[in-house]
């Protein structure tokens, strides 16, 4: 089954501190995706990136990068330069064909930054 | 460009009373899907709907039922409130066919049970 993990419950940072988001992710599959959603305060998920399991290359956006690590199965988030519009809860999402059809969600963190 | 459209935003219910929540989209998309989402768990999957006509269950379809209407609606019914079920609705739609698509999300149902 799949599974992923997002250790960090809630993080704090003050403005201008870079931080990075953990995701660990469980399957057997050898073909799947890797997403990542935000949720500002707002409540809507708002889609930020996806990464299919043949591409490990990172990817910067701006402020914004992601580490895709297979040998360690993790999907990590990097926001440089953080900014109080950045304060959400993060989500790592895990799809794959053997997956049943689903997104799997892990837990979410939530990301505070404070002047 | 509306996306994905979920009425209503906000409702409260008595134990056993029934209620639809109604989803739209308008971006052609064959798949859809009913998440809800609890604190610190995430969005769970209640039911999906690959295409016009099929409907499946997900993670935690109980106490649920769902009608894929047409390509555009796919609407989740709860027939009698539980407090259980109190939680935020999102419902999602996805080109299928290709699975580095992502899904996309309704701006959510805030539905509480008395």
């Amino acid at each position: 089954a799949q599974k992923v993990t997002q250790a960090q419950t809630e993080i704090s940072v003050v403005e201008k501190e870079d931080v990075t988001l953990d995701c660990v992710y469980e399957t057997r599959d050898t073909t799947y995706y890797l997403f990542w959603y935000k949720q500002p305060p707002s409540g809507e998920l708002v889609f930020l990136i996806r990464r299919n399991s043949f591409d490990e290359q990172n990817e910067i956006s701006g402020r914004y990068s992601w580490n895709f690590q297979k040998s360690t199965s993790s999907f990590n988030f990097t926001i440089t330069a953080s900014q109080v519009v950045d304060s959400a809860v993060y989500f790592c999402a895990f799809y794959s064909t053997g997956g049943g059809n689903k997104l799997t969600f892990g837990t979410g963190t939530q990301l505070k930054v404070e002047l | 460009n509306a996306g994905v459209t979920q009425t209503p935003k906000f409702q409260v219910l008595k134990t056993g009373q029934s209620m639809t929540l109604q989803c739209a989209q308008d971006m052609n998309h064959n798949s859809m899907y009913w998440y809800r989402q609890d604190p610190g768990m995430g969005l769970r999957l209640i039911y999906y709907s690959a295409s016009e006509g099929t409907t499946d269950k997900g993670e935690v379809p109980n106490g649920y039922n769902v009608s894929r209407l047409n390509k555009r609606e796919f609407s989740l019914r709860l027939e009698s409130a539980a407090p259980s079920q109190t939680s935020v609705y999102f419902c999602a739609s996805r080109v299928s066919g290709d699975s580095n698509q992502p899904q996309h999300f309704g701006d959510g149902t805030r539905l509480s049970i008395l």
